[in-house]
Parts: structure tokens; C-alpha cells; sequence
């Protein structure tokens, strides 16, 4: 049974465009991430959501936008995309609190052309 | 505000031999913390994590990790690598609210045969 599973596996798309990753958690958890990973694989957080509600924000461009429509969902959209959203995306998950295991996806690699 | 430092950005060891990854972590309270295992083009793994119960944890493929308060470090051993050890590995640090990780920048660990 997959965990935390993410579509697409691999993204290439032009410059300028929209597109979207989802994210899906069967692990019952109340908290979703997204994370990206640079690449120097370097991994920083983006959002977080507890219930449904937006709970993290760090500082993303407003291109970037999460969806929770459950709990066990997380989505991104991403608009007009740039050459320097090129990346790998990991989805996690947790009960949120603090010393809980994040578990996580196995990413998106975004490519902008 | 927390920190998680990673002192070594690549280490190589031979198959059979100790394998060593340094973390040093800076927090204003007491965190917990993880490392996390990358195997390449795949998503990030637990290997394990410390959360004040006990400062030698053990974790899994025979990896282990302790905690020194007095140094402020995580440092992660293994007694004999194997070459399927071959990976990234992060040391993160938690315990905020809401479950907010900080990421080292990553160890990259080579094992010759």
C-alpha cells in the first residue's frame, strides 16, 4: 500500500504555462506538506496545511498556490511557470505534531524549457 | 530559530568498514531530530529519529545515532557499510508546532567495494 503517493512522477513543460501536482495521503495523518528540492538537493519547505487550513507559508512566489480540498489531499498549481521552478517537489505527511514522522513522496521532477 | 549543519558533504568508505555522517544542529529549544535517506531518483526515507527518550537511538539497516546535548550533535554510524548504504542522507531537525522541519544540505555517501 502506497503511503503518500504523488502524479506525475515527471513533469517537462514550456515556459509560461500552467500545471498542477497532486497529492494524496492514505495514512489517516491531519497535516500535508510540500517541499522543494533544488538542484543542489537541497530541501526546503514551502506549505503546510492541517485540516484543510493553510497553517504554513513560507516565502513562495503567489504563483504557487495549495489546494486541500480533504484532509488526505494537498495539491499544487503552479502559474506561469519559470526556468527556476525547475525542481523536485516532495509531498509529506504527519499528525503535526512537533517530533512527529514526516512521511514522504517519492516527487515530482519539474522541468520548465 | 533552528539550524541543522551537516559537516561533511561527501564521505567515502570501503564495503565491511564504519561508516561516520556528522550533524550539528543549532535550536532555541529542545528539537527533535531525524535522518532521513535518499537512494538516488527515489523519495526520502526514515532511518530514524530522536525525540528526548533515549540519546542513543537505533535505527533501521543497522544504523544508529546519538544524541549530545553538550555538543550539539546528531552524528549518525553504522559499524560495517554495505554498498546498497550507497545514498544521500539528511539530518533534519524538528519540533516546532505544526511539525516544520529544517534540512541539513546533505551527505552524499560513496561505498567502494
Amino acid at each position: 500500500d502506497t503511503a503518500v503517493s504523488q502524479t506525475p512522477k515527471y513533469l517537462v513543460t514550456q515556459m509560461g504555462n500552467d500545471k498542477s501536482i497532486k497529492c494524496e495521503q492514505n495514512l489517516g495523518h491531519d497535516t500535508m506538506y510540500w517541499y522543494k528540492q533544488d538542484s543542489k538537493k537541497f530541501l526546503k519547505i514551502m506549505f503546510s496545511y492541517n485540516n484543510k487550513e493553510l497553517i504554513i507559508n513560507e516565502t513562495v512566489p503567489n504563483r504557487f498556490s495549495p489546494k486541500s480540498p480533504d484532509k488526505a489531499h494537498l495539491n499544487l498549481h503552479i502559474n506561469s511557470l519559470e526556468l527556476g521552478d525547475s525542481a523536485v517537489y516532495f509531498c509529506a505527511s504527519s499528525y503535526g505534531r512537533p517530533g512527529d514522522t514526516q512521511y514522504f513522496g517519492p516527487g515530482t521532477r519539474l522541468t520548465v524549457l | 530559530a533552528q539550524s541543522v549543519t551537516q559537516l561533511d558533504s561527501h564521505v567515502s568508505v570501503s564495503e565491511g568498514t564504519p561508516v561516520l555522517l556528522r550533524c550539528n544542529y543549532s535550536s532555541s529549544y529542545s528539537p527533535s531530530l531525524f535522518w532521513y535517506v535518499q537512494h538516488p531518483n527515489k523519495g526520502l526515507q526514515l532511518l530514524l529519529k530522536y525525540t528526548s527518550a533515549a540519546t542513543l537511538v537505533k535505527g533501521i539497516n543497522g544504523f544508529e545515532a546519538e544524541f549530545k546535548k553538550s555538543e550539539t550533535s546528531f552524528h549518525l554510524t553504522k559499524p560495517s557499510a554495505h554498498m546498497s548504504d550507497a545514498a544521500e542522507y539528511f539530518c533534519v531537525a524538528g519540533g516546532t508546532s505544526y511539525g516544520k522541519l529544517t534540512f541539513g544540505q546533505g551527505t552524499i555517501l560513496t561505498v567502494h567495494p
